[in-house]
């Protein structure tokens, strides 16, 4: 059974970046066929597609938000990472790393809540 | 403002049917037949419900259904249960020259 599970600071300050990690278990992400997600929910609100990862290191990304947005993959410790630059209080959010199987998230991670104020 | 439009609420007793629309575009919906359905009850990850428009992964109950007619996706569920209750959202993909993925605002089921 696959699991991803976020991690990173729960608390950033206007202007830093965002840092977040995702660590899957249960699979590799150098299996192939997946692509690894990033997607948030502002308090209340509905759901964002961030951006997504393949194990090979191709992105894609949401184009509101590419110039602030980088996912990388490190297929050594089966893990990916979101860094989202310059963030205002409107980057407040859950964000939740997801599985991408052929156009479905078939597996979320649980979401950490990251808050952005100084 | 969301890519997809779904109604902010549907409602329904136990035991009825609910549709619940979410429409798109020609560049999302209408041109793809990769249509998802998500399910998230409060302080939860959302779940996959439905994917490829009408297809459920297994574990999902035949209740819930999934459909497609142009530019607007269908979700209905039948035999509403209390567990039901909870929000729905759709999504699509859409191609590299509109973004790839795009969701619904959501809409919240509330069972009767």
């Amino acid at each position: 059974q696959v699991q991803l599970q976020e991690s990173g600071p729960g608390l950033v300050k206007p202007s830093q970046t965002l840092s977040l990690t995702c660590t899957v278990s249960g699979g590799s992400i150098s299996s192939g066929g997946y692509y690894w997600s990033w997607i948030r929910q502002h308090p209340g609100k509905g759901l964002e597609w961030i951006g997504y990862i393949y194990y090979s290191g191709s992105t894609y990304y949401n184009p509101s938000l590419k110039s602030r947005v980088t996912i990388s993959v490190d297929t050594s410790k089966n893990q990916f990472s979101l860094k989202l630059s310059s963030v205002t209080a409107a980057d407040t959010a859950v964000y939740y790393c997801a599985r991408d199987y052929s156009n479905r998230f078939d597996y979320w991670g649980q979401g950490t809540l990251v808050t952005v104020s100084s | 403002q969301s890519a997809l439009t779904q109604p902010p609420s549907a409602s329904g007793s136990p035991g009825q049917s609910v549709t619940i629309s979410c429409t798109g575009t020609s560049s999302d919906v209408g041109g793809y037949n990769y249509v998802s359905w998500y399910q998230q009850h409060p302080g939860k990850a959302p779940k996959l419900m439905i994917y490829e428009v009408s297809k459920r992964p297994s574990g999902v109950p035949d209740r819930f259904s999934g459909s497609k007619s142009g530019n607007t996706a269908s979700l209905t569920v039948s035999g509403l249960q209390a567990e039901d209750e909870a929000d729905y959202y759709c999504s699509s993909y859409a191609g590299s020259t509109q973004g790839y993925v795009v969701f619904g605002g959501g809409t919240k089921l509330t069972v009767l």
